[in-house]
């Protein structure tokens, strides 16, 4: 059974360019969030996709949008990308209709802005 | 506002030598509440969920405790395997609510 798979591990960026991340949630996971973890921090919560709409959001800039397709795998865009953007970028898969609504989450994706 | 602390930031152990880390939170109802573990590199590895004050999980040399105000994750005799960061997590009363994270305590257990 494959977990949540995330592309690519590591990134290097410089300021103004834009990422691109992407995640496949696990098999059976209908629900996408995307967390934002900087070094010695917990998770900051980024947005959620389901049904391949943004269900919620935190506080983030526009900066930041997302998209869901429809086998439930979803990416994570940046625009003009700046040094504090440097930081795990954590994707997070969940069942909306399950009892336990835990989140399996990937191994991450390592964004460097230079 | 939701919240999340955790203490100590850190915390280094023997081998053998019990200790608890710490979650204080506040939320505006609580639907659950979450420890995770996260190795260098990784993302957080589920660990347990509690739902109401006065209930406990346990796993391996782990225990988890749950108050109103704050959750306790008892660790029993460590062995070196256990050093990670181990994060707590707070989901709200609506349904599918986003999760609030703690900064994490980073555990590190000596042989």
């Amino acid at each position: 059974d494959a977990g949540v798979t995330q592309s690519p591990t590591h990134l290097i960026k410089t300021r103004g360019q834009q990422v691109t991340l992407r995640c496949s949630p696990k098999s059976g996971h209908d629900t996408v969030s995307w967390y934002q973890q900087a070094l010695g921090q917990g998770p900051q919560f980024i947005f959620q996709y389901y049904e391949e709409e943004e269900r919620q959001r935190g506080n983030f800039p526009d900066r930041f949008s997302g998209h869901q397709f429809p086998n439930y795998s979803s990416e994570l865009n940046v625009n003009a990308l700046w040094l504090g953007d440097s930081a795990l970028y954590l994707c997070a898969s969940s069942l909306a209709s399950g009892g336990s609504e835990k989140l399996f989450f990937g191994s991450g994706t390592q964004l460097s802005v230079l | 506002e939701d919240q999340v602390t955790q203490s100590p930031e850190a915390l280094r152990l023997q081998e053998g030598e019990s200790s608890s880390l710490n979650c204080s939170y506040t939320v505006s109802g609580l639907r659950g509440l979450f420890w995770y573990r996260q190795d260098p590199g990784k993302g957080p590895e589920f660990l347990f969920t509690l739902y109401s004050a006065g209930e406990e999980k346990e796993k391996e040399r782990l225990k988890a405790t749950l108050t109103k105000k704050e959750s306790f994750l008892h660790i029993t005799a460590p062995k070196p395997e256990d050093s990670a960061t181990y994060l707590c997590a707070v989901q709200g009363p609506l349904y599918g609510q986003n999760f609030v994270f703690g900064p994490g305590t980073r555990l590190s257990v000596l042989p």
